[in-house]
């Protein structure tokens, strides 16, 4: 099965950026990589995701090493507004048959 | 554009009752799936839906089960609930099947079987 880990917590200042590991070693050649953001009594909200190449829209950038086993989300410029659980899912679970399968999530706190 | 939508949003129900809980996805979305998230497991995938067939199906008990229907609207089923099925139940969509189609997901229905 897909596993993924996370680190539970991160802390970082406002207006400053924001790096969020990942390790996906288990995933398959096929499978993309997702990051997801929940904060408290709402459901995940989609944040990034890709497959080899580095990644960026409006919200968030995504660092993928070379070798996939790997990712990083970039928040260039963290705001209270960013405080979160995130989530990276390292594909599907069981080679593409069983849904994304999400980490634990990082408790990411943003001091002011 | 109206997000996915789930109800009810809040439930209790009691051991042995059975549960339906409903899911709109966002319009144009013709995958929805069902995942349940508790403090202890995270979050886990329950199954997949796409053109009102079940597409994939995760780890857990028969009493679990669901549907869409032809307007892509989804429903899940619990029977014989259990106090371990006190979870949230969150519903996402998506525009396609597989794993390029971001999820969207709603608020959730958070269910406490007493």
């Amino acid at each position: 099965d897909a596993k993924t880990t996370q680190p539970n917590s991160m802390e970082s200042n406002e207006e400053e950026p924001v790096h969020l590991p990942c390790n996906h070693s288990t995933i398959s050649g096929t499978d993309y990589i997702h990051w997801y953001r929940q904060l408290p009594s709402q459901g995940p909200e989609y944040v990034i995701h890709g497959l080899t190449s580095n990644v960026n829209n409006r919200m968030a950038s995504l660092a993928i090493a070379e070798d996939r086993k790997s990712s990083t989300l970039i928040l260039h410029r963290a705001t209270l507004r960013d405080a979160a659980v995130y989530y990276c899912t390292g594909g599907y679970s069981g080679g593409g048959a069983d849904g994304l399968t999400f980490g634990k999530g990082t408790h990411l706190i943003i001091q002011p | 554009k109206a997000g996915v939508t789930q109800t009810p949003r809040y439930l209790i129900k009691t051991r042995g009752q059975q549960v339906t809980l409903s899911c709109s996805p966002i319009s144009g979305h013709r995958s929805v799936s069902w995942y349940q998230q508790t403090p202890g497991q995270g979050l886990q995938f329950l199954f997949e839906y796409f053109s009102e067939t079940q597409r994939n199906k995760g780890n857990f008990p028969g009493r679990f089960s669901g549907r869409q229907f032809s307007n892509s609207r989804s429903e899940m089923n619990v029977s014989t609930l259990e106090l371990g099925d006190s979870a949230l139940y969150l519903c996402a969509s998506s525009l396609a099947l597989g794993p390029n189609s971001p999820l969207h997901f709603g608020n959730g229905t958070r269910l406490t079987v007493t």
